[in-house]
């Protein structure tokens, strides 16, 4: 079974450009959340979907937004790009929302952002 | 509040060294859900293992094992003879209905030299 996949892989855009992030999740899987990973905050929860629903949503601004498509694919958009906003950004999938531990994520190799 | 401490930022070992690692967390749920993972170079957060909080008999799997004790709300992480390919970032992770997403520790960086 192809394990979760995320393009591109890598990324430069400069500042006040906006980026398109794109996840397919495990085949079967309905859930598809997304993390952003820098040295100096760490890992951190952004949003997850679930049947093109977002059930949670980490602390980050209304520059970054998401969706889920019917076939669970995900895309994770950031507009007016920042300095700040340079990362790698992991996109997990699960069977069912991974709230509460009811199922485990699974992690996609990453797309690394630069923002110069 | 949820909370995962991993206080060690970076290990060294020699090649066939036993490796602890360690996570603390917090959290006022009964029903949780502690993670593992591996972070090599590639970037892949690579899944480990899941325990609930009603199972508390450690876990063995090949060179890795668990400890896992409620009493001092910790859940470390040995690795048994650890070899240079065990060298990566490792996240302790917890999981409870009252976050509804997965809480991440800061990662602990193990090397491993020959």
């Amino acid at each position: 079974k192809a394990g979760v996949t995320q393009t591109p892989r890598y990324l430069i855009k400069t500042r006040g450009q906006q980026v398109t992030l794109s996840c397919s999740p495990i085949s079967g899987h309905r859930s598809v959340s997304w993390y952003q990973q820098t040295p100096g905050q760490g890992l951190q929860f952004l949003f997850e979907y679930f049947s093109e629903t977002q059930r949670n949503k980490g602390n980050f601004p209304g520059r970054f937004s998401g969706r889920q498509f019917s076939n669970s694919r995900s895309e994770m958009n950031v507009s007016t790009l920042e300095l700040g906003d340079s990362a790698l950004y992991l996109c997990a999938s699960s069977l069912l929302p991974s709230g509460g531990g009811t199922d485990t994520q699974y992690f996609g190799p990453g797309t690394r952002l630069t923002v110069l | 509040a949820q909370k995962v401490t991993q206080a060690q930022t970076e290990i060294s070992v020699v090649e066939k060294e036993d490796v602890t690692l360690d996570c603390v967390y917090e959290t006022r749920d009964t029903t949780y859900y502690l993670f593992w993972y591996k972070q090599p170079p590639s970037g892949e957060l690579v899944f480990l293992i899941r325990r609930n909080s009603f199972d508390e008999q450690n876990e063995i799997s090949g060179r890795y094992s668990w400890n896992f004790q409620k009493s001092t709300s910790s859940f470390n992480f040995t690795i048994t003879a650890s070899q240079v390919v065990d060298s990566a970032v490792y996240f302790c992770a917890l999981s409870d209905s009252g976050t509804y997403k997965y809480i991440f520790g800061t990662g602990t960086r193990l090397k491993v030299l020959a």
